[in-house]
């Protein structure tokens, strides 16, 4: 069982403010890395998925790099918005590809007006 | 376009009886698998599959059956439900390396 640890486990943050949280993976064996945003009563919404060591990527405010070398992912959210209240995952896909997703235990974000 | 499209949305079954959860995506997805959410656990692998006539256990596959006869369908069997086999179940698919489309979830109790 591979072990993707996902900190801080919560997080309130001021509207406007910028934030950032990480995922942290077993460097061996890494095939890609995706993240994923989780509201309340929804089914997961695919943000990024990422394979280069250095790759950084953008979707509007929210923006991830990676670092394969040493293990982890960062997520950033730039002026946040009580909209982006949610439960952001990340998963690692290992395995040359063949084998499933292992998600962390996510980052539950709350925006505060 | 449907998507992932999962059956039933709720069910609540007795210890000792048999279910099958439905899952369907109609985006000739090779990639498709099944999760289980629970308090505090995270989303965690049950089974995937990376084609027609291909599957694999994942973390907690003890307690269910998959099989995958067609690349559109990949159901879920509980033989015998057990009640810590009680959660929320998602389906999930993806073209090779690509994001993953998630159906909207199956609760299910058992009792």
């Amino acid at each position: 069982i591979l072990n993707v640890e996902q900190s801080p486990q919560s997080l309130h943050v001021q509207e406007g403010d910028s934030t950032n949280f990480t995922c942290s993976f077993p460097s061996s064996n890494f095939y890609a890395l995706h993240w994923y945003r989780w509201e309340t009563a929804k089914s997961p919404e695919a943000l990024f998925v990422m394979t280069l060591n250095g790759d950084e990527k953008k979707k509007g405010r929210i923006s991830a790099t990676l670092n394969t070398k040493e293990g982890y992912s960062y997520l950033y959210i730039k002026g946040s918005q009580p909209e982006d209240s949610a439960t952001y995952l990340c998963a690692l896909h290992s395995g040359g590809g063949a084998d499933g997703l292992t998600f962390g235990k996510g980052t539950h974000l709350i925006i505060q007006p | 376009n449907a998507g992932v499209t999962q059956t039933p949305k709720f069910q609540v079954l007795k210890t000792g009886q048999s279910m099958t959860l439905q899952c369907a995506q109609d985006m000739n997805h090779e990639y498709m698998s099944w999760y289980r959410q629970d308090p505090g656990m995270g989303l965690r692998l049950i089974h995937y599959s990376v084609g027609a006539g291909i599957t694999d256990q994942g973390e907690v596959p003890n307690g269910y059956n998959v099989s995958r006869s067609t690349t559109e369908d990949f159901p879920l069997r509980l033989l015998s439900a057990a009640p810590s086999q009680t959660s929320v179940y998602f389906c999930a698919s993806s073209s090779y390396n690509q994001p993953q489309h998630f159906g909207d979830g199956t609760r299910l109790s058992i009792l």
